[in-house]
């Protein structure tokens, strides 16, 4: 069984600029979820979504956006770039949500200058 | 507000040493408890989980934990670690239908 894949795997953008991250989880998984992992911060929550639907959002504001398709793929959307967006981002799948097995991907490295 | 504290940053440990990595968590309530790790250039895996039932949970590569409900911990232990446990460690909790929160990490180097 192919594992999640993260697309693209880095990224480089500039302050003021808007980047779109794309999720593809495990085949048959509903769940997707996103987090962001920093060294000073860990790894925190950004959202998670079961069959299009939102169940819970993290404490980021609102340029972190994020939706999922009927296929289950997720993607996240940064708008208004800051330097301190600059992190690993995590996506992770699982069948039911992220209260069971979650499995992760590999991550977007996003760097902003 | 929820959090999840992993009080060890970094361990340094010899090969065949005993392992006890530490996590508690703010409040009780009904709670889903997992450990995950990053091995060096891997994806986060599950280490092991507890929903409910036995407090003392096993996990892969002879990892175990245990719940103890009265002092909000979930404490990862290992009899005897190897040099190929050098990794991070995280401990997450989720609290009903919240959001899962993890803690910061141990970072865990074993000298062969």
């Amino acid at each position: 069984k192919a594992g999640v894949t993260q697309t693209p795997r880095y990224l480089i953008k500039t302050r003021g600029q808007q980047v779109t991250l794309s999720c593809s989880p495990i085949s048959g998984h509903r769940s997707v979820s996103w987090y962001q992992q920093t060294p000073g911060q860990g790894l925190q929550f950004l959202f998670e979504y079961f069959s299009e639907t939102q169940r819970n959002k993290g404490n980021f504001p609102g340029r972190f956006s994020g939706r999922q398709f009927s296929n289950s793929r997720s993607e996240m959307n940064v708008s208004t770039l800051e330097l301190g967006d600059s992190a690993l981002y995590l996506c992770a799948s699982s069948l039911e949500g992220s209260g069971y097995e979650q499995y992760f991907g590999p991550g977007t490295r996003l760097t902003v200058t | 507000a929820q959090s999840v504290s992993q009080h060890n940053h970094h361990v340094i440990l010899s090969e065949a040493a005993s392992l006890e990595l530490g996590c508690n968590y703010s409040y009780g309530g009904t709670v889903n408890l997992f450990w995950y790790v990053q091995y060096p250039g891997q994806h986060l895996q599950l280490l092991l989980k507890y929903f409910s039932g036995d407090p003392l949970v096993k996990g892969i590569k002879g990892f175990e934990a245990e719940f103890i409900k009265s002092k909000f911990s979930f404490n990862l232990r290992k009899p005897s670690v190897q040099w190929s446990d050098t990794a991070e460690y995280f401990c997450a909790v989720k609290w009903g239908a919240q959001k899962l929160v993890f803690g910061q990490g141990t970072r865990l180097t074993i000298n062969p």
